[in-house]
């Protein structure tokens, strides 16, 4: 069953407090996205990699937010310390070999709540 | 800068009806623009991807066309059902100039309602 899952799906913590989302993509799939979707700003794209290279973080504010892919299997997404204006929903896609030129695959996402 | 607009935000239809969901874009530098829908507290499901080159594609109910010189994209249900009730995000890729990393820009989605 080719799915790209993320854990945890919920996450509630208090403000400056350390949070890692994880993300396993499809199966040979070498590109991984990064999204965060509120219903202010709708769905945007923090990052995304290559064959485990960053290609594009543009969207991810860098003071407190990193994203990592230790290995084919698992991309991270950090963020130390965490803010209220973090709460959203986290996504992660999954794309083949051509990258963002593909279709992405999304996974169901982690709902972060910082109090 | 890249803006991608999706008209109406809300639509309700009663079942049985056609109808067309509309993405446009101001940039027609495109590499390729895909269609998803989204479900309540779940994550986008791919529906259909057109490449630049291509005019439209077609999957069982849905059809989507693609024109880049006017900066629009239909997606076109037919025969709705209350199963197709869910948002409908549409998004683009492109590739910025001075840049080695594409970009990709969705619209903030139409949300359908189908009747019963």
């Amino acid at each position: 069953d080719a799915r790209v899952t993320q854990t945890p799906r919920d996450k509630v913590t208090e403000m400056g407090q350390e949070v890692t989302m994880r993300c396993q993509p499809i199966l040979g799939h070498n590109t991984v996205f990064w999204y965060r979707q509120t219903m202010k700003q709708g769905l945007e794209l923090l990052a995304y990699f290559r064959n485990r290279a960053p290609l594009d973080d543009s969207g991810m504010p860098k003071d407190r937010f990193s994203a990592e892919m230790p290995d084919a299997t698992l991309a991270t997404l950090k963020i130390q310390p965490s803010e209220p204006r973090d709460s959203a929903v986290y996504f992660c896609a999954s794309g083949g070999q051509g990258g963002a030129y593909n279709e992405q695959f999304f996974g169901p996402g982690t709902r972060l709540t910082v109090l | 800068k890249q803006e991608v607009t999706q008209i109406p935000a809300a639509l309700s239809v009663p079942e049985g009806e056609n109808l067309v969901l509309n993405c446009s874009f101001t940039d027609s530098a495109i590499y390729n623009l895909q269609w998803f829908r989204q479900d309540p507290g779940k994550g986008l499901t791919s529906l259909l991807l057109i490449q630049s080159s291509q005019r439209e594609q077609t999957s069982g109910r849905l059809n989507a066309s693609l024109d880049k010189s006017s900066g629009r994209s239909t997606l076109y249900i037919a025969a709705s059902q209350p199963g197709d009730s869910a948002t409908y995000l549409c998004a683009v890729v492109l590739k910025p100039q001075y840049s080695s990393a594409s970009k990709i820009i969705f619209g903030s989605g139409t949300r359908l309602s189908i009747r019963p």
